[in-house]
């Protein structure tokens, strides 16, 4: 397709369950950006990858939070033991320059 | 860290009016990049500011960065039901590349 796709839309977990999360980018596009949306609140960076690197991940709010980009295209956000703070939207986003276009988000949902 | 302040939180205006929103920050900012986002989507890029003094239009909407390039205004001129919403300013910084957002600005138009 021609935007950023993501899967699942919705996720309901139970607390203490892993979950994985996937962003297509728009194809070509060299930086991958992860954020995070709580209710009622803008976005908020988690992590960004320029092609399979992750140049930044100082927004990961603990260490049960793992993303990665193998190949460079699809990545894959990893939130391991859940916790009801966990909670929120979200979002992914591609670019190939300043501009970021974003997916529609998967709203995680942890009981 | 970085902040944004978006004012107004809300607005309810009569379809047909003028409408102004703005951003501020107490860090310098390179790039502004304007967002529209609807219940259960991603954010929808609008304008996007690369220079400071910068007035960029695309249709009714209008947006400026900032001289001192730590704010930005975006103005929506004769308001439709569409235009229903919550928009949101980020900010580029002169490091790294990830997007600081403000909280938004919810837009509910009365027709």
């Amino acid at each position: 397709g021609a935007g950023v796709s993501q899967s699942p839309r919705y996720k309901v977990a139970k607390r203490g369950q892993d979950v994985a999360l996937r962003c297509d980018p728009i194809s070509g596009h060299v930086s991958l950006f992860w954020y995070q949306q709580a209710l009622g609140q803008g976005p908020e960076f988690l992590t960004y990858f320029q092609n399979e690197a992750q140049l930044d991940k100082s927004g990961l709010p603990s260490d049960r939070f793992f993303a990665e980009r193998p190949e460079g295209s699809v990545s894959t956000l990893k939130i391991q033991r859940t916790q009801q703070e966990d909670s929120a939207v979200y979002l992914c986003a591609s670019s190939s320059g300043a501009e970021q276009f974003f997916g529609p988000g998967t709203r995680l949902t942890v009981l | 860290g970085q902040q944004l302040n978006q004012s107004p939180q809300s607005m309810f205006i009569q379809e047909g009016e003028d409408v102004s929103m703005n951003c501020t920050s107490s860090s310098i900012f390179n790039t502004w990049l304007w967002y529209k986002q609807d219940p259960g989507e991603g954010p929808v890029l609008l304008i996007a500011l690369y220079k400071a003094g910068e007035l960029t239009s695309n249709g009714r909407l209008t947006a400026q960065f900032g001289i001192t390039r730590k704010d930005s205004f975006l103005n929506i001129s004769a308001s439709i039901p569409s235009d229903v919403g919550i928009y949101f300013c980020a900010g580029r910084g002169e490091y790294g590349n990830k997007l600081v957002f403000g909280a938004g600005t919810i837009l509910r138009v009365k027709s």
